[in-house]
């Protein structure tokens, strides 16, 4: 069956500190990847997305995360965080050949130290 | 545009009362989702609507009813709360196909004593 493991449940670090968040799959087909950021108390909002070409996709507020196929997986990174990027982030997975089925990690918290 | 509206935001039940919470959306997307959000659970499906006049099972519909009322509304019906059900209801959004991506409400805060 196919999973998604996000390895950090809670990620401490300074401000404009560089940040990881590691996401890893299991899936035997292919699939789309996901990152989705929830800000507290509110729903969950797209940040980016890879769907199929370049490995590397970048969000608007600096995040990027890469595709690698061999270690199924999609780490998020961002160089220099803000104290507004404090948030919970979810990785998720969807296989190519389906409609709805939205496979979720556990999700892994940001928390930004001033 | 208001994107995934969902009522209410909060609310309190006791055991065995029984609700329903509105979804509703205006991006004309054909497919809606109601999930649940527990501390360190990620988010579960509970149902979903691939198109208007359809509705399937995900991974924890026990205790929870559906309606596709129209394209635009999608309501989650618990007909006898229990505490087990206490969590953070959110639905959501999308056109058709895997690649697309999904919008989210705000969520409904929902405690059962």
């Amino acid at each position: 069956a196919q999973s998604v493991t996000q390895l950090d449940s809670q990620v401490p670090v300074f401000e404009e500190a560089p940040v990881e968040l590691r996401c890893n799959y299991s899936s035997s087909v292919s699939v789309y990847l996901f990152w989705y950021v929830q800000y507290p108390n509110q729903g969950l909002q797209l940040l980016l997305k890879y769907l199929s070409g370049s490995t590397l996709v970048e969000s608007i507020n600096g995040f990027e995360a890469e595709f690698n196929k061999s270690q199924t997986s999609f780490h998020l990174r961002k160089p220099s965080v803000h104290i507004s990027d404090t948030a919970e982030y979810f990785c998720a997975v969807t296989l190519w050949d389906s409609n709805y089925q939205l496979i979720w990690g556990a999700g892994t918290k940001l928390i930004i130290k001033p | 545009n208001a994107g995934v509206t969902q009522t209410p935001k909060f609310q309190v039940l006791k055991t065995g009362q029984s609700m329903t919470l509105q979804c509703a959306q205006d991006m004309n997307h054909n497919s809606m989702y109601w999930y649940r959000q527990d501390p360190g659970m990620g988010l579960r499906l509970i149902y979903y609507s691939a198109s208007e006049g359809t509705t399937d099972k995900g991974e924890v519909p026990n205790g929870y009813n559906v309606s596709r009322l129209n394209k635009r509304e999608f309501s989650l019906r618990l007909e006898s709360a229990a505490p087990s059900q206490t969590s953070v209801y959110f639905c959501a959004s999308s056109q058709t196909g895997g690649y697309q991506p999904q919008h989210f409400g705000d969520g409904t805060r929902l405690s059962i004593l």
